[in-house]
C-alpha cells in the first residue's frame, strides 16, 4: 500500500531516446510535483500540478512534458534525452489546504542514466 | 523571491553529542517551515516543521528553532545516534509563487563512532 509509487525505479538509455516516468498516490492529495535531484543532491523543482492543471513550471528544457490524467498521477515525458538529464527523479504529492502547505511525501525515486 | 541558504554542506559529529544545522531565508513573508531528511539512496521525508506562530518546536532529540526577526531557523538534534547520518533539507515556503517550497543545498551529517 505504497503511497507515492513511482516507475521505473531504475531506467538506463541512450542520448536522444524518448523516455516517460509515471507516478501514482493513493493519499487523495491535490498537489503533485515533480523534483530533479543531480549529483550534488540539490533537490530542484520541475512542476506543480494542482487537480490537474499546471501551477508550477520552473525553467526546464520543453523536452520535459508533464501530464496530469487525473489527480492521482503525474507522469513525466522527456524528448530527446541528454546527458545532463542524468539524475535521480523524484515524485511527490501533498494536500494544499487553503494557504498552509501539508507535508510533502515524496516516491522512492527513479534513477535515470543517460549514455 | 525567496532565497534560502543552509550551512554547513557537512557536518561530522562524535556520536552522542549535538548536531547543528541553520538556515536563513530572504522572505519575511515566508511563514512555514520543515525539515527533510534523506538517507543514502531513500526519499526525503519530513522529521519536524515550524510555522511562523512559533519560536521553537521539539520532538524526541530533535528540535526546530526560529527567529523570524533575524530569518533563521535551526534543527537541533542532541544524542547523536548512527542512525542520524543521512542529508538534511531545510525550506521555506514562498507564499508569492503559490506557496512553493524553496529548498536549502543540504546537509550532509556524519555520525562518527
Amino acid at each position: 500500500d505504497t503511497a507515492v509509487s513511482q516507475t521505473p525505479k531504475y531506467l538506463v538509455t541512450q542520448m536522444g531516446n524518448d523516455k516517460s516516468i509515471k507516478c501514482e498516490q493513493n493519499l487523495g492529495h491535490d498537489t503533485m510535483y515533480w523534483y530533479k535531484q543531480d549529483s550534488k543532491k540539490f533537490l530542484k523543482i520541475m512542476f506543480s500540478y494542482n487537480n490537474k492543471e499546471l501551477i508550477i513550471n520552473e525553467t526546464v528544457p520543453n523536452r520535459f512534458s508533464p501530464k496530469s490524467p487525473d489527480k492521482a498521477h503525474l507522469n513525466l515525458h522527456i524528448n530527446s534525452l541528454e546527458l545532463g538529464d542524468s539524475a535521480v527523479y523524484f515524485c511527490a504529492s501533498t494536500l494544499q489546504e487553503g494557504e498552509a502547505t501539508g507535508e510533502l511525501f515524496f516516491g522512492e525515486g527513479s534513477r535515470l542514466t543517460v549514455l | 523571491g525567496e532565497n534560502v541558504e543552509q550551512h554547513p554542506s557537512t557536518l561530522s559529529v562524535q556520536e552522542g553529542d549535538s548536531a547543528v544545522i541553520k538556515c536563513t531565508y530572504s522572505d519575511s513573508a515566508s511563514n512555514y517551515f520543515p525539515w527533510y531528511k534523506q538517507e543514502l539512496g531513500k526519499r526525503p521525508q519530513l522529521i519536524i516543521d515550524i510555522r511562523s506562530n512559533v519560536g521553537e518546536k521539539k520532538d524526541q532529540r530533535i528540535a526546530v528553532t526560529l527567529n523570524k526577526t533575524a530569518k533563521h531557523f535551526s534543527l537541533h538534534i542532541t544524542e547523536t545516534q548512527p542512525e542520524d547520518s543521512a542529508v538534511y533539507f531545510c525550506a521555506a515556503e514562498n507564499s508569492d509563487s503559490n506557496y512553493q517550497l524553496i529548498w536549502g543545498a543540504g546537509t550532509k551529517l556524519i555520525i562518527k563512532p
